[in-house]
């Protein structure tokens, strides 16, 4: 079945400074990559997806970036702020399955 | 109007008994889950419902029941309670790929 690797699992950023979370998935028929936040203690929330006809897609501060041949794609957030604090998943989903797999994680921390 | 609402939110309960969390979405999706996030935040997924019918199963304990009595509803009943069924419980729905998300039922089982 699809896994999920993600990482790092903990990073500490600066407010104004730039995070990057990565994730490599491993079925290649997967074709669809969310990214979901989760806040303290509240449900897990889409912030963007990024679909596997398109390289790169951007929301104000987020991006997503995919690279179909490594199997990688990425969360940019510029100019971080305290509200960007949270758990961060990446996701894959497998047509074939009907299955969207989650990764393990991404506490973003970001300090003033 | 909440469009995923589980309940209860906490349970609280001795090894050993059987408890149940019900799931509700208004969103008129076909797709329902039920994932589990443990103590370290993963999220995995248990169980899957597409118009009342399991289309997933992960390999789960079949302690773990779900039943859907219609495309709106899906419950999780969990019997014979172990220490390691504790964890935030998350029903979800979706008519395409993306999750929409109930606030979470926090099972603490002691």
């Amino acid at each position: 079945g699809e896994n999920v690797e993600q990482h790092p699992s903990t990073l500490s950023v600066q407010e104004g400074d730039s995070a990057v979370i990565k994730c490599t998935y491993s079925d290649s028929a997967s074709n669809y990559f969310p990214w979901y936040k989760q806040e303290l203690g509240k449900r897990p929330q889409l912030i963007i997806d990024i679909r596997s006809n398109v390289g790169e897609k951007k929301d104000q501060r987020i991006a997503v970036t995919l690279n179909k041949t490594a199997k990688h794609f990425s969360l940019h957030i510029t100019e971080t702020q305290p509200e960007d604090s949270a758990v961060y998943f990446c996701a894959s989903y497998t047509g074939t399955a009907s299955k969207l797999t989650f990764g393990t994680g991404t506490r973003l921390q970001v300090t003033l | 109007d909440t469009a995923v609402s589980q309940t209860p939110k906490y349970l609280v309960t001795q090894m050993g008994n059987d408890k149940s969390i019900k799931c509700e979405q208004n969103l008129g999706h076909d797709t329902m889950y039920w994932y589990k996030q443990d103590s370290k935040k993963f999220l995995k997924i248990m169980f899957s419902y597409n118009n009342k019918e399991l289309i997933i199963n992960e390999t789960v304990p079949n302690r773990f029941s779900p039943k859907s009595p219609d495309k709106a509803h899906l419950n999780l009943h969990i019997n014979s309670l172990e220490l390691g069924d504790s964890a935030v419980y998350f029903c979800a729905s979706s008519q395409r790929r993306e999750l929409f998300f109930g606030e979470g039922s926090r099972l603490t089982v002691l």
